[in-house]
């Protein structure tokens, strides 16, 4: 079985502050981790995945992310916020012989101006 | 750019009636899914879709769901007796096969039942 748990519902970050939004897995063999944005009335959008090698993986529009095998996080980080980031932040996994993403429950980022 | 398109971008219907919505994946894909996520809450997934058949799908993928790929291109996901639980936002996804590799969104069918 495979599970991600995002422990915060909403993060409130002033523009301009680093932003760091939460995500712990449950895997039962290697996990391949994803972070996913929804901008209001959209889908969803790719930002970053991890699935080997370097622990601090980039993405799209300044974010990060650190997996820690030995935490079984894998927290999305972004040095400055901005007001625009603000939306919904999905965590997934894909692990073993999954071929399907769970997600978690999603974290709402506010930056405020 | 490649990406998923899904049609139509909203669709309300009548509770008891039955609704198709549509998907075509990225060409060159082979694992097909739909997820669900009422409105605000988290994504939920409904069914895969590989080889033609199903290969996994979730407890809320009950009787009511069916999915096809009728010709090669579109995949289609089919709400026999709508209910008005069933009001949300239908996201189709693919990916190459590869469990290591991203799953494409589209950007959703909004289902409302009224």
């Amino acid at each position: 079985a495979q599970s991600v748990a995002q422990p915060e519902d909403q993060v409130n970050v002033a523009e301009g502050n680093p932003l760091t939004v939460k995500c712990t897995y449950s895997v039962s063999g290697n996990p391949y981790l994803f972070w996913y944005v929804q901008y209001p009335n959209r889908g969803l959008q790719f930002l970053l995945k991890y699935i080997t090698g370097d622990n601090l993986v980039k993405g799209s529009y300044g974010f990060e992310a650190e997996f820690n095998k030995s935490q079984t996080s894998f927290h999305l980080k972004k040095p400055s916020a901005l007001v625009s980031d603000s939306a919904l932040y999905f965590c997934a996994v894909i692990s073993g012989g999954y071929q399907k993403v769970t997600f978690g429950t999603g974290t709402k980022l506010q930056v405020i101006p | 750019e490649p990406e998923v398109t899904q049609t139509p971008s909203h669709q309300v219907t009548q509770m008891g009636q039955e609704v198709i919505l549509r998907c075509v994946p990225i060409s060159n894909h082979l694992y097909f899914y739909w997820y669900r996520q009422i409105l605000g809450q988290k994504v939920e997934f409904l069914v895969s879709f590989y080889n033609n058949e199903i290969s996994e799908k979730s407890e809320i993928f009950d009787d009511q769901f069916s999915v096809e790929r009728p010709d090669g291109s579109n995949f289609t996901l089919k709400i026999r007796s709508t209910k008005l639980e069933d009001s949300a936002m239908y996201f189709c996804a693919s990916s190459d096969g590869r469990g290591n590799t991203e799953a494409f969104f589209g950007q959703g069918t909004r289902l409302t039942v009224v």
